[in-house]
């Protein structure tokens, strides 16, 4: 099983830009979580998906964030325009989705290191 | 709002040592509490986890203590070693929820 897949796993971009990053869950996995993590902050939940659907957005920060799952295998998060303080590591983490508990364990991704000059 | 606390921020211990890490939560709805480890350069990975139904649980050399009344619980990394140097996070999540609260995290450094 190759895991969580993210790509790229580090990405320099330019203050205003378009930031498009990726992310494969693990195959079966019908769960799908954004995280993103700083010194200051920790690890935060942008949004998660059941089934495709997403369930909670209300960690995105604000209209710049938009999140996609157009299937089971794929999911991206896009930043328009970036800012320097979106310079983090994001994470993609899956689940699978075994009963209605919430115990059902997070796989992480490596990450995309974003650096916004 | 942090609805999680974790202390200290830094650890360090010598090897053989045992290693100790506190989390407080506020919301009482909270019931799962999975402890993470990440190492440098990779994503959190599960260690072990509890739900409030048990006062302990035990695998290898991790123990989570939980005490309900002082929605606390903490993590005791027994005969640490070099390898285990790694930020530990603690976490909360409640009933059906799919969402989890992380703490802030701690470093941990086992000395040789």
């Amino acid at each position: 099983d190759a895991g969580v897949i993210q790509s790229p796993r580090h990405e320099v971009t330019e203050m205003g830009q378009e930031v498009t990053l990726r992310c494969k869950p693990i195959s079966g996995h019908n769960s799908l979580f954004w995280y993103r993590q700083t010194m200051m902050r920790g690890l935060e939940l942008l949004i998660y998906f059941n089934n495709n659907v997403p369930i909670d957005d209300s960690g995105m920060p604000e209209d710049r964030f938009s999140a996609k799952m157009p299937n089971a295998s794929f999911s991206t998060l896009k930043i328009q325009p970036s800012e320097p303080r979106d310079s983090a590591v994001y994470f993609c983490a899956s689940s699978p989705r075994t009963g209605a508990s919430g115990t059902d364990t997070q796989y992480f991704g490596p990450g995309t290191r974003l650096t916004v000059l | 709002q942090q609805q999680v606390k974790q202390s200290p921020q830094s650890l360090i211990v010598q090897k053989g040592g045992i290693s100790i890490i506190n989390c407080a939560y506020e919301n009482t709805a909270f019931d799962y509490f999975p402890w993470y480890q990440q190492f440098p350069g990779k994503g959190p990975a599960l260690l072990i986890a509890i739900r409030p139904d048990v006062s302990e649980k035990k695998e290898g050399r991790f123990t989570i203590s939980f005490n309900k009344s002082a929605k606390q619980f903490s993590l005791h990394i027994m005969d640490s070693q070099p390898g285990d140097s790694a930020t530990y996070f603690c976490a909360a999540s409640k009933g059906s929820a799919r969402q989890l609260t992380f703490g802030s995290g701690t470093q941990l450094t086992v000395l040789p």
